[in-house]
């Protein structure tokens, strides 16, 4: 199973948007409604941001929103604020508790 | 709350073998899934392997099959990562973390647990 493929960086001015993509297959991303997004700070462990696509977890800020289209899964973030400087990556479930990881994006906040 | 807390940093040579833990508090630890993830360098997370320490039901990626094994003892709600042999290529940051199944995510992460192999 192939990694999913993110741009490595994107960026964006405080108070901007940015959007990540997360392409992967029709065997994964464009099957499952099963598209999670974690955010990682230098040093920190994986922090989970968006499950099912759509969903966000208690405590995570409503200015981060997922989609999907196709084979290709999105991770918005509206309101830049410096705190969301990190890396962002990407899953999709691939059947029989198997998963893949997507390449990971570096966001800057200029 | 539930934590996932890992054991410390390690340095081994290679050759060495190793067994690092997870340990999981807050939850019905046997119920849930524990997954170990790797990252090599600060990059790509890679999905080793699974289990259920209800009954130790392991699944393995199949690029660490016969690699590592994956354990656990639901008694004290643990989970290891173990290897025979470790290669200087084992260098890298584990993570385990739990698998919220009805939602196919891993909702809570361990600290992490820095493995460096080196002569």
């Amino acid at each position: 199973q192939s990694a999913l493929t993110q741009p490595p960086s994107a960026s964006g001015s405080p108070g901007q948007s940015v959007t990540i993509s997360c392409t992967g297959t029709s065997s994964d991303v464009g099957f499952y409604n099963y598209v999670s997004w974690y955010q990682q700070h230098p040093g920190k462990a994986p922090k989970l941001m968006i499950y099912e696509v759509t969903k966000r977890p208690s405590g995570v800020p409503d200015r981060f929103s997922g989609s999907k289209s196709g084979n290709t899964a999105s991770l918005t973030v509206s309101g830049l604020q410096p705190e969301d400087e990190a890396d962002y990556y990407c899953s999709s479930y691939v059947a029989s508790n198997n998963w893949v990881f997507g390449t990971g994006t570096k966001v800057t906040v200029l | 709350e539930v934590q996932l807390v890992q054991s410390g940093a390690e340095v081994k040579k290679p050759g060495e073998s190793l067994k690092i833990s997870c340990k999981g508090s807050g939850y019905n630890f046997p119920s849930y899934w524990v997954a170990w993830v790797r990252q090599m360098s600060g990059k790509d997370l890679e999905l080793m392997g699974i289990i259920y320490p209800h009954d130790s039901e392991t699944r393995y990626t199949p690029s660490f099959q016969g690699q590592v094994t994956i354990s656990a003892d639901k008694s004290i709600n643990t989970a290891y990562l173990q290897w025979s042999s470790l290669k200087a290529s084992d260098t890298a940051m584990y993570y385990c973390a739990r698998e919220e199944q009805q939602l196919a995510t891993f909702d809570y992460w361990g600290q992490g647990t820095l493995v460096t192999v080196s002569s």
